[in-house]
């Protein structure tokens, strides 16, 4: 089946205490993101990935950082997380830029 | 720069009435247009898309849209909603071409009332 998997689906620590969400896809796609979804802000991206060993910030990047050193997998870290990234965050998926975007189920983190 | 604004953001409707979710966008340049849903505790799916062609696009569960150039909309319609219909949808667009991301709308939270 062709999906997008995120761990954990809940997480809650407490200030600057690492830690690492990951993100993986089956379906050999290029482009990868990250977003995050506050409420009345709607989705806002974090960080994007056109292919392997290739990242770049998007809308949102402070206190995030990426890699992708596999075509299928996209961890996000949080460094130092602080209590205003308590969010609602999305991996997500696609062939390319132009196609449409496989999400996966969402992880909800609490900052404390 | 691109950008989708979705002024409602609740819309409460009875069950098997008629619903309309609006979006309009803004851009200098041809664009695609997307509608996602969100059902409670899940991540986002496709609803329907415009690449090209057609204005009317049908989607999944009885879901339509029309991409209108000169008003700059893509809303959602949908002749009779189900109790199931109840979810949060998200219009996206993106800059035909190039390399330029996809921007989501705010949402708008479709309440369907038996």
């Amino acid at each position: 089946e062709a999906q997008v998997t995120q761990n954990p689906r809940y997480l809650i620590t407490v200030t600057g205490k690492k830690l690492t969400v990951t993100c993986s896809q089956n379906m050999n796609h290029e482009y990868m993101s990250w977003y995050r979804q506050d409420p009345g802000l709607g989705l806002r991206q974090i960080y994007y990935s056109m292919n392997v060993e290739v990242t770049d910030k998007g809308d949102v990047p402070e206190g995030y950082k990426v890699s992708r050193k596999e075509k299928r997998n996209f961890p996000l870290i949080l460094e130092s997380p602080s209590p205003n990234q308590t969010s609602l965050y999305f991996c997500a998926s696609s062939l390319n830029l132009n196609t449409e975007a496989f999400f996966g189920q969402g992880t909800r983190l609490t900052v404390v | 720069a691109q950008s989708v604004t979705q002024l409602d953001s609740q819309v409460p409707v009875f069950e098997e009435a008629p619903v309309e979710l609006r979006c309009n966008y803004s851009s200098s340049v041809s664009v695609y247009l997307f509608w996602y849903v969100q059902y409670p505790n899940q991540g986002l799916q496709l609803l329907l898309k415009y690449l090209s062609g057609s204005t009317l696009v049908k989607g999944i569960n009885g879901f339509e849209a029309e991409f209108n150039k000169s008003q700059t909309s893509f809303h959602l319609r949908k002749p009779s909603v189900h109790i199931s219909d109840t979810a949060e949808y998200f219009c996206a667009v993106k800059n035909s071409g190039g390399y330029q991301k996809v921007t989501f709308g705010t949402g708008t939270k479709l309440q369907v009332i038996p």
